[in-house]
């Protein structure tokens, strides 16, 4: 069964170091999802993506924040500089039709 | 305000005994509403969704939820629970196009032998 993935599991950084983070949705999906949980929190949208824009993004997702798809078939999320409170489990989703498909997520520690 | 509620933090049953997490929403447009489950290390699945249709839906690994627009709710359940159940599960809703899915704080399940 196809499945979304997301590298690292588990990526460690100084506070003000940039981050890349890493998803290969489903191979068929168009449209493309981060999400990010912070430990003992709600799962919290931060931005969609179809047709190589972003067609909605939250609060959250200010100008440190940025997407790409750099070819066919990865997704990215970058953190320019990051901070202590961008610690969190990030999520990649896709979709096709209607439903969204989460991959197993990466654990981002600022320290 | 558009949120979910899930007003069970942690539940706790045997295994064998029937189960149900509640899930309320506000949402200002016709709801698609989701279930999703995670269990440790691993990431959101999808259980069952609610689109249209039937009032009463069915998902993956039994589970079933009940969609009751006048009482703003959309309750999971199971009629007996297996050990392998044990994970967090999460309501969620969202748009007609189901892009920006808003989720609960979820509910934790512990089964016991």
């Amino acid at each position: 069964e196809p499945e979304v993935t997301q590298t690292p599991s588990h990526q460690v950084t100084q506070m003000g170091q940039e981050v890349i983070l890493r998803c290969v949705p489903i191979s068929n999906h168009l449209y493309f999802y981060w999400y990010r949980q912070i430990l003992g929190q709600k799962v919290e949208f931060l931005v969609s993506f179809y047709n190589n824009e972003i067609s909605e993004k939250s609060e959250i997702f200010d100008d440190q924040f940025s997407v790409e798809r750099p070819d066919g078939s990865n997704f990215t999320l970058k953190i320019r500089s990051t901070k202590l409170e961008d610690s969190a489990m990030y999520f990649c989703a896709s979709r096709g039709s209607y439903e969204q498909y989460f991959g197993p997520g990466t654990r981002l520690t600022v320290t | 305000a558009q949120s979910v509620t899930q007003p069970d933090i942690h539940i706790t049953v045997s295994e064998g005994a029937s189960l149900e997490l509640r899930c309320n929403y506000s949402y200002g447009a016709t709801p698609y509403l989701f279930w999703y489950v995670q269990s440790p290390g691993q990431g959101l699945q999808l259980l069952l969704k609610y689109f249209s249709g039937d009032t009463l839906v069915q998902g993956i690994k039994g589970f079933e939820a009940e969609f009751k627009r006048s009482q703003s709710s959309f309750n999971l359940r199971k009629p007996s629970v297996h050990w392998s159940d044990a994970a967090e599960y999460f309501c969620a809703v969202g748009p007609y196009n189901t892009d920006k899915l808003i989720f609960g704080t979820g509910t934790r399940l512990q089964v016991f032998p």
